[in-house]
């Protein structure tokens, strides 16, 4: 089993629709929960940040941590065409000081 | 705040150069920086870890050889692709973080390297 679980898409999606975004992961010693942003030839940007569990609410995104699920999601509502992009979830926590990432959900809005 | 840049941006060489990225916190001192590689369409790479005046950990499979790392200060590292070689070819992209942990890390834009 992966450590981390990320479907890669594409997903596309009209412009103004709620966008759903999920990774599942198998490491119960995460505890650091983080959302990034890349978009095409550039570095990735930290969205959302979300310590042990609970949600998280910036603007139009929200996040959703679910341990007991060992689940995690990010919401965008109002989707717009500059939100289109690859999301990656990461993860942090046990023994190793490094950033476990998913392989990213490429995100298109369509106008 | 907690802005990262890197330079170049983009480099193009000759097969058995070497070739230097420089990754700079402009805003904050970086007490751990990080180095990744990413192939197209794929996810982040961790290749290193470097803290400031120590010797930087390599992740199995890295070699310390072909990637020599410095972290001179507390806000620069560099990264030197040693007698490059198309494979190298890629983007890699360096991370700082606040802490000597690394669970919030800020990202620098990247360097995209063609070696032909």
């Amino acid at each position: 089993q992966k450590e981390v679980e990320q479907d890669p898409g594409p997903l596309s999606v009209p412009e103004g629709a709620i966008v759903s975004l999920n990774c599942t992961y198998s490491n119960s010693a995460f505890q650091y929960f983080m959302w990034y942003r890349q978009y095409s030839r550039k570095g990735p940007e930290l969205l959302m940040y979300i310590y042990s569990s609970g949600n998280k609410e910036d603007g139009r995104f929200t996040a959703q941590v679910d341990k007991s699920s060992k689940y995690i999601s990010l919401f965008i509502r109002d989707s717009q065409p500059s939100d289109s992009a690859t999301y990656l979830c990461a993860f942090y926590g046990g023994a190793t000081n490094k950033l476990i990432f998913g392989t990213g959900t490429l995100l298109a809005v369509q106008p | 705040g907690a802005v990262v840049s890197q330079h170049p941006s983009w480099v193009i060489c000759k097969s058995g150069t070497s070739v230097k990225i420089e990754c700079r916190s402009l805003d904050f001192q970086a007490t751990t920086m990080f180095w990744y590689r990413q192939f197209p369409k794929q996810s982040l790479m961790l290749m290193a870890t470097s803290n400031e005046g120590s010797k930087a950990t390599y992740e199995q499979g890295v070699e310390k050889d072909k990637f020599l790392i410095n972290h001179a200060s507390l806000t620069l590292s560099t990264l030197t692709v040693t007698s490059a070689h198309p494979e190298d070819s890629s983007f890699y992209i360096c991370s700082a973080s606040l802490m000597l942990r690394g669970e919030t890390q800020y990202f620098g834009p990247g360097t995209r390297l063609l070696v032909l």
